[in-house]
């Protein structure tokens, strides 16, 4: 596709459940990265992958958490036992370069309500 | 750890006028910065990127200046239209330290008639 594509667009998940949100960078990219944005705030940094190589995590906020990029393109933020406070839009972006600062583009990202 | 702050945190102006957002960062060790616009509900759309050796870029109304050493940069916006409202942030890469994006928490502009 043209763009970075995320699905799905909204969800909501009841207190308890795991979610999974899907990214489809752009094609040929190697660089996928995962950003939370809670209300009223930026995007905060999740995790970096380069190819199929996790190589930044640092900003998972709990082990519940969990990031793949098994074939180096798709990729698949899942959360388990969700939280109130991981309500969020869930931001993915794409960089065509490998370890050199080039620009990101977005997804439009999925919105997260936990109830 | 790098901080980003963004002043005005909202800004109301009429259309036709001329404005600036500023952005400010703490280590200004960086490698590049970028500016964004998103709208409601939406993703964010790239405005313009400044690398650390630049001073400043321009596209159409839109120009971005950076000074590094003073960990500073600004977004003006010429003749601005209603379309142009939304929320601006900025985001830094620090030199160093991967690709990972710190971001401001953003300016939210209107525009009105």
């Amino acid at each position: 596709g043209a763009g970075v594509s995320q699905s799905p667009r909204y969800k909501v998940a009841k207190r308890g459940q795991d979610v999974a949100l899907r990214c489809d960078p752009i094609s040929g990219h190697v660089s996928l990265f995962w950003y939370q944005q809670a209300l009223g705030q930026g995007p905060e940094f999740l995790t970096y992958f380069q190819n199929e190589a996790q190589l930044d995590k640092s900003g998972l906020p709990s082990d519940r958490f969990f990031a793949e990029r098994p074939e180096g393109s798709v990729s698949t933020l899942k959360i388990q036992r969700t939280q109130q406070e991981d309500s969020a839009v869930y931001l993915c972006a794409s960089s065509p370069l490998r370890g050199q600062a080039t620009e990101a583009f977005f997804g439009q990202g999925t919105r997260l309500t936990v109830v | 750890k790098q901080e980003v702050t963004q002043i005005p945190a909202a800004l109301s102006v009429p259309e036709g006028e001329n404005l600036v957002l500023n952005c400010s960062f703490t280590d200004s060790a960086i490698y590049n910065l970028q500016w964004f616009r998103q709208d409601p509900g939406k993703g964010l759309t790239s405005l313009l990127l400044i690398q650390s050796s630049q001073r400043e870029q321009t596209s159409g109304r839109l120009n971005a200046s950076l000074d590094k050493s003073s960990g500073r940069s600004t977004l003006y916006i010429a003749a601005s239209q209603p379309g142009d409202s939304a929320t601006y942030l900025c985001a830094v890469r620090l030199a160093g330290g991967g690709n990972k994006l710190t971001f401001g928490t953003g300016t939210q502009l209107k525009v009105e008639l």
